[in-house]
């Protein structure tokens, strides 16, 4: 079982270059998440999608875009990439109104020189 | 905004030992959720448990409990003779209804170490 895969593992970028992080989740869940986590900051929620073709913004929007490509699939772009943006990404995925926890891919570690 | 603190930013016990890693949350809602996730050193979040705000009973799981006090707002989590592979980072987290989706708050985290 898959579960919620993330790609890139790792990445290293310069500042100001583009990147899309991707995600896609195996278990027919309507909500997706993308959260970044820093040292000392715990996670923090960018962006969210309640269902295929609606995404919101989370609590710290700035800076990315969001696709939900289809059920399964649900990017992060960083259109400009700045040092502030160096963190690992967490995307989640779980069953809309369930109150279910949250299933996580295994992160991505995003570096910006 | 409602926070969830864990004021234990590292904790270091020896094996064997117990340990309680304290959680307090801030919420306004009727109904919400709580939960732990376990972020060991590989990196991956482990869900741990969840409990609804309706249900105050304690739990165990093995050498693990858990404390939910509504009074005071906790939701305290011990591992009874802690092992080495216990060490991780350890996440509380609060859900409630916001705008229309579940939003989950998130504790800055206690780090464990548990020491052989």
């Amino acid at each position: 079982n898959a579960g919620v895969t993330q790609t890139p593992k790792f990445q290293v970028l310069k500042t100001g270059q583009s990147m899309t992080l991707q995600c896609a989740q195996d278990m027919n869940h309507n909500s997706m998440y993308w959260y970044r986590q820093d040292p000392g900051m715990g996670l923090r929620l960018i962006y969210y999608s309640a269902s295929e073709g609606t995404t919101d913004k989370g609590e710290v929007p700035n800076g990315y875009n969001v696709s939900r490509l289809n059920k399964r699939e649900f990017s992060l772009r960083l259109e400009s990439a700045a040092p502030s943006q160096t963190s690992v990404y967490f995307c989640a995925s779980n069953p809309t109104g369930s109150n279910q926890p949250q299933h996580f891919g295994d992160g991505t570690r995003l570096s910006i020189l | 905004a409602q926070k969830v603190t864990q004021a234990q930013t590292e904790i270091s016990v020896v094996e064997k030992e117990d340990v309680t890693l304290d959680c307090v949350y801030e919420t306004r809602d009727t109904t919400y959720y709580l939960f732990w996730y376990k972020q060991p050193p590989s990196g991956e979040l482990v869900f741990l448990i969840r409990r609804n705000s309706f249900d105050e009973q304690n739990e165990i799981s093995g050498r693990y409990s858990w404390n939910f006090q509504k009074s005071t707002s906790s939701f305290n989590f011990t591992i009874t003779a802690s092992q080495v592979v216990d060490s991780a980072v350890y996440f509380c987290a609060r859900e409630g209804n916001s705008g229309g989706y579940q939003k989950v708050t998130f504790g800055t985290g206690t780090k464990l170490q548990v020491i052989p």
